[in-house]
This record gives structure tokens, sequence and C-alpha cells, in this order.
């Protein structure tokens, strides 16, 4: 499969600023990778669909305007979350699909 | 009726076990099946990926797809505490851009 670096590994914010994450694949192209987030023993849930050159197709109930998505190249997806407020505080994840879906070590993210 | 179930559990089982991990889905158009490992605060690690029907051994892993019940399972012989860890099912339509719909995760304790 492929191989995900996601940064950063955890990060804390004060409740009003935003917040970007960074999804690299490391030796693959991809096209499409997915964003996810997770709550404490609940599963990943998917937030989006990043594809390179075009716009994000988000799934139902999330922000498309909170959570600013970019995948400006085939290597680099990135999520931004906008005016975060303690209820975003939650475990980020993303994926790239290839031989399987791949996903990045995640990010935690504590807004206070 | 969630597209995809299963026991969150937890399971707890002493050193050597045999442990038996299951999701049901109702969702016919499901095609690609994967179990994913996740360690607490990392992301999911591909276990096992398979297509359609059928019985697949990696190693110590079993996965086993039932499409006619909608049924999948895993399969963890000899297993060990470090095994220890949530265990995701996930499944698609597509293996190309299409999006996975994850099981809750089931908790596993390998204990020595």
């Amino acid at each position: 499969g492929a191989v995900v670096s996601q940064h950063p590994s955890w990060v804390i914010c004060k409740s009003g600023t935003s917040v970007k994450i960074e999804c690299r694949s490391l030796d693959f192209q991809a096209t499409t990778m997915f964003w996810y987030r997770q709550f404490p023993k609940q599963s990943l849930m998917l937030m989006a669909t990043s594809n390179e050159g075009s716009k994000a197709t988000y799934e139902q109930g999330v922000e498309k305007d909170k959570f600013l998505i970019n995948h400006a190249s085939l290597t680099l997806s990135t999520l931004t979350v906008t005016s975060a407020h303690p209820e975003d505080s939650s475990f980020y994840i993303c994926s790239v699909q290839g031989f399987g879906y791949t996903f990045g070590s995640g990010t935690r993210l504590t807004v206070v | 009726q969630k597209e995809v179930e299963q026991d969150p559990g937890p399971l707890s089982v002493p050193e050597g076990a045999i442990v038996s991990l299951n999701c049901t889905y109702s969702n016919s158009a499901f095609q690609y099946f994967m179990w994913y490992r996740q360690y607490s605060r990392k992301g999911p690690e591909l276990l096992m990926y398979t297509y359609s029907s059928g019985n697949k051994e990696d190693g110590r892993f079993t996965a086993q797809v039932d499409k006619s019940s909608k049924y999948i399972s895993l399969f963890i012989r000899d297993s060990q505490p470090s095994d220890s860890a949530t265990y995701l099912c996930a499944m698609s339509e597509g293996g190309g851009s299409e999006k996975l719909v994850f099981g809750k995760g089931m908790k596993l304790t390998v204990n020595p």
C-alpha cells in the first residue's frame, strides 16, 4: 500500500483560531484522498473526499466552510479547521486509496 | 439499520487463544472487504483486504467473506499480547475512489 504521512500528530489551539492538518502521500500519486473524524470509542466517520485539482466532496452534515480541504498536488491534501470550537476536538485521519486504503497516523486536535 | 454492524466488545482472551471477530452488513453492493487494526491514538493499519466471497490467509490471520449471508469474519490464531488493539471492519462498493464504510470497531485485549 501507499505510505502516508500526516502532520501534526497532535495540536492544541484556542477557540476561534484555525488549524491546518497536512496529509502527504510519500510514494503514490494520489488523485483521491479521504478525511475522517473519529470521536473517542467511536468508529471512523468520513468527512470528505479530496480530489486533486478540484473541489472536495463533503458528506452530509459536514460544513464545507468550516472544514476547508485543499488538494493542490498529487502528494498533498490539507484540512483546515476554521474558527475551531471545543466541539471540533477530535481525532482527524486522512487516507489514500491505492492497493487498499492506507491511513495516516492521525492528528489529535484539542480546542480549548 | 446501519450499513455495517460490528459488536464493539470489549473482548478479553488469554494469550494463545483463537479470536473470532465478525461484521454484518446490509448493502449487497459491497464487494471489497477490509480489516484494520488500530492502536490507541494511531491511524488504522490495514491487516486484510479481500474481494468478494472467499477466504484469505496471512500468517496468523484469516479473513472470510460470505456475501450470501452478508457476513465477514477475521480469525486470529495463537493470539499475542501485541494483538491487543481495536479491530475495525470496513467495506466499499468499488476498489477505485469509492468511500469506505466502517464498523464501530471491537476492542480486543490479549492477556499474557
